[in-house]
C-alpha cells in the first residue's frame, strides 16, 4: 500500500500570506495526486487533480505541482475562507490512500 | 446539480450489520464510478471502497475486505454499502462520493454527499 505523508500537520498563517503544503508518497505515483479542502462540519471539496489541474470553480490562488513522490499545494494569498484542513490523495493504485491532513489556522 | 444523499447510518452493536444507501441525482449515474470514504471522529479521511460505473469491478482496502460490500442499482440511481462484522473502529461519518470518470482507476472524487454517521458500540 502507498503511504501518503503531509507536512506540516498544522500551520498558522495570516490573511494575505502565501502558504505551501507538502505531500510525499512512499513510492512513485506519477501525477495521480489530488488535493481536497475540508471545512469544519462539512464534506471535503476537490481543489486540484492530476497534481496541477485546478478543479472548475476553484480560485486561481490555489496551485499544485509535483510528480513522482513529491507534491505541493500552494495558496498564493490566503483568504478568510481558506482556513480549513487540506488532504492529499493518491489515485495511482488501490487502496487510494489519503494523507493525514494539514490544518491551516488563523494566526 | 449533482446531489448525493446518504441514509442508513445509526447505532449498531459490535459484530452487527448495517446497510448504507446513497441516492444520486443530477448526473448520468451509470456513467460514473462511485466510492465510499469514511472519517472517524476528529480524524482524517479513509478510502474504503469503490465501484465502476457498470458495477463490474469493485475495490477495497484490507481494513474492510471480506466484511464490506459495495454495490449499485443503476436503474434506481442508488449506491449501497453492506457492512458486516462491524467493529468499534468502524465508527465514523461515511461519505458517498462520485468519481470523475466511468472507471475507478486514476480519477479523483469530484462530488461528496454530506455523510451519514455510523456508531459501533455496545
Amino acid at each position: 500500500d502507498i503511504l501518503m505523508t503531509q507536512s506540516p500537520s498544522s500551520l498558522s498563517a495570516s490573511v494575505g500570506d502565501r502558504v505551501t503544503i507538502t505531500c510525499r508518497a512512499s513510492q512513485t505515483i506519477s501525477t495521480y495526486l489530488n488535493w481536497y479542502q475540508q471545512r469544519p462540519g462539512k464534506a471535503p471539496k476537490l481543489l486540484m487533480f492530476d497534481a496541477s489541474t485546478l478543479q472548475s470553480g476553484v480560485p486561481s490562488r490555489f496551485s499544485g505541482s509535483g510528480s513522482g513522490t513529491d507534491f505541493t499545494l500552494t495558496i498564493s494569498s490566503l483568504q478568510p475562507e481558506d482556513f480549513a484542513t487540506y488532504y492529499c490523495q493518491q489515485t495511482y493504485s488501490t487502496p487510494y490512500s489519503f494523507g493525514q491532513g494539514t490544518k491551516l489556522e488563523l494566526k | 446539480e449533482v446531489q448525493l444523499v446518504e441514509s442508513g447510518g445509526g447505532l449498531v452493536q459490535p459484530g452487527g450489520s448495517l446497510r448504507l444507501s446513497c441516492a444520486a441525482s443530477g448526473f448520468t449515474f451509470s456513467s460514473y464510478a462511485m466510492t465510499w470514504v469514511r472519517q472517524a471522529p476528529g480524524k482524517g479521511l479513509e478510502w474504503i471502497s469503490a465501484i465502476s460505473g457498470s458495477g463490474g469491478a469493485a475495490y477495497y482496502p484490507d481494513s474492510v475486505k471480506g466484511r464490506f460490500t459495495i454495490s449499485r442499482d443503476n436503474s434506481k440511481n442508488t449506491l449501497f454499502l453492506q457492512m458486516n462484522s462491524l467493529r468499534a473502529e468502524d465508527t465514523g461519518i461515511y461519505y458517498c462520493a462520485k468519481v470523475l470518470g466511468r472507471a475507478v482507476a486514476g480519477k479523483p472524487i469530484d462530488y461528496w454527499g454530506q455523510g451519514t454517521l455510523v456508531t459501533v458500540s455496545s
